[in-house]
């Protein structure tokens, strides 16, 4: 079974700096996407990032980008030039593509951003 | 819809009562799924529909939590005779085969 882990309960970084929050996953699985999620504190779940495994470059999106190292079975989010608007819980996702495609979801890691 | 659409936005309950809860996804989205969130902790999943497909609802908690999706578009949750441990957030979530997922805003349930 596929399962993702957040080391980082919670993290802190001013404002205008870069952040980097740790995502590794496991799976046995060649065939899988990985997924980053905001949720404010309003509750919405809101779709950052995405990564394919077979993807060679790492994906961008914006500020943010998702440094993904496939032998250490990581994928980090990147936040540049943080707003204060980033303050979120951010969780990382994992997907198979084929079998089961139910997102597996990490415990997440509470980001605030501070002036 | 623009979005995936839940209802009620909130919902209060006694303990042994019944509740439903709705689901109206993107339409064209092939894939409806459903989470259970509690409070300050992740999403865990409860139940998949992929089109025509048997729903994989291996994360279905216990018997007392069915789901159903008529016509390929609106999905029901049920719970029965719901218990205190069930107050959570309940989040639905549209996607097409492939591709990311869009949430709605969930249904938040109180049971007294």
């Amino acid at each position: 079974a596929q399962k993702i882990t957040q080391t980082q309960p919670g993290m802190f970084v001013q404002e205008k700096e870069a952040v980097t929050l740790d995502c590794t996953y496991d799976t046995s699985d060649q065939s899988y996407g990985l997924f980053w999620y905001k949720q404010p504190s309003s509750g919405e779940m809101i779709f950052l990032i995405y990564q394919g495994s077979y993807d060679e470059q790492n994906a961008t999106e914006g500020r943010y980008s998702l440094n993904f190292q496939k032998a250490r079975k990581s994928a980090n989010l990147v936040i540049s030039a943080s707003q204060l608007g980033d303050s979120a819980m951010y969780f990382c996702a994992m997907s198979l593509d084929t079998g089961r495609r139910a997102l597996t979801f990490g415990s997440g890691t509470r980001l605030q951003v501070q002036p | 819809g623009a979005g995936v659409s839940q209802s009620p936005s909130n919902k209060v309950t006694e303990k042994g009562k019944d509740v439903e809860l709705r689901c109206d996804p993107i339409s064209g989205h092939t894939a409806l799924y459903w989470y259970r969130q509690s409070l300050g902790q992740g999403l865990e999943f409860l139940i998949y529909f992929q089109g025509n497909s048997a729903p994989d609802k291996s994360g279905l908690p216990s018997d007392r939590f069915s789901a159903e999706r008529t016509g390929g578009s609106v999905s029901t949750l049920t719970i029965q005779r719901t218990q205190q441990e069930d107050s959570a957030v309940y989040l639905c979530a549209s996607s097409l085969r492939r591709g990311p997922y869009t949430f709605g805003a969930g249904s938040r349930l109180t049971v007294l």
